[in-house]
């Protein structure tokens, strides 16, 4: 099972926002809504942002949202701070029943 | 509160196996499922295994398909990543994480091992 593909490196001044893209295929990505976005610091667990495409998970800042067209799932940043520095991975269900991550971006607050 | 304690870190030669285990407190183990991730040093995410806790059902990544073996003990609410016939490509850390629905809303703290001979 081949990565989807992400950017990787998306950088951005405070206040502003950035749009991350995460591509895939009609056998993951596009085939379901079942696609999530993991934010990962250094040296910590992932922590999950969103799930199904666009939800937010629990205490995540609505700052963070996220979309999908065909195959290309993108999760976007708005009002960019210097906390949200860290590397961020989609993931999404495969019609094999496995799961697939993203080949992950790193997002840097200039 | 929902925890995922994972056991500690391990040093192990190549050819050999390796156990990591994944305590689960805080809600009822049966109800969600688990899967193993691991990352590679300065590497991606990659997607290994789940397991139906209810049931024991397992899917394994095909990448890994025949060295990964997934178990699970109720009565302790742990679960089990063995990995078998380690090579170097295998040092990186190992999480788990619980599967609410299509998404994992809590993982452990990550298991280094490392393959060295």
């Amino acid at each position: 099972q081949s990565a989807l593909t992400q950017p990787a490196s998306v950088s951005g001044s405070p206040g502003q926002s950035i749009t991350i893209s995460c591509t895939g295929t009609s056998s993951d990505v596009g085939g379901y809504n079942y696609l999530s976005w993991y934010q990962q610091h250094p040296g910590k667990a992932p922590k999950l942002m969103i799930y199904d495409v666009s939800t937010r998970a629990s205490g995540v800042s609505t700052r963070f949202s996220g979309s999908k067209s065909g195959n290309t799932a993108s999760l976007t940043i708005s009002g960019l701070q210097a906390e949200d520095e860290a590397d961020y991975y989609c993931t999404s269900y495969t019609t094999r029943s496995t799961y697939v991550f993203g080949t992950g971006s790193k997002v840097t607050v200039l | 509160q929902v925890q995922l304690v994972q056991s500690g870190a391990e040093v192990k030669k190549p050819g050999a196996s390796v156990k990591v285990s994944c305590k689960a407190s805080g809600y009822i183990f049966t109800t969600y499922a688990i899967n193993w991730v691991r990352q590679a040093p300065g590497q991606r995410l990659e997607w290994m295994a789940w397991i139906n806790l209810s049931n024991g059902n397992t899917k394994y990544s095909e990448d890994l398909q025949g060295r990964v073996t997934i178990t699970r003990d109720t009565s302790a609410s742990t679960v089990y990543m063995e990995l078998s016939s380690l090579r170097s490509e295998d040092t990186a850390v190992y999480y788990c994480a619980r599967e609410r629905f299509r998404e994992w809303d809590y993982w452990g703290q990550g298991t280094l091992v490392t393959v060295s001979s």
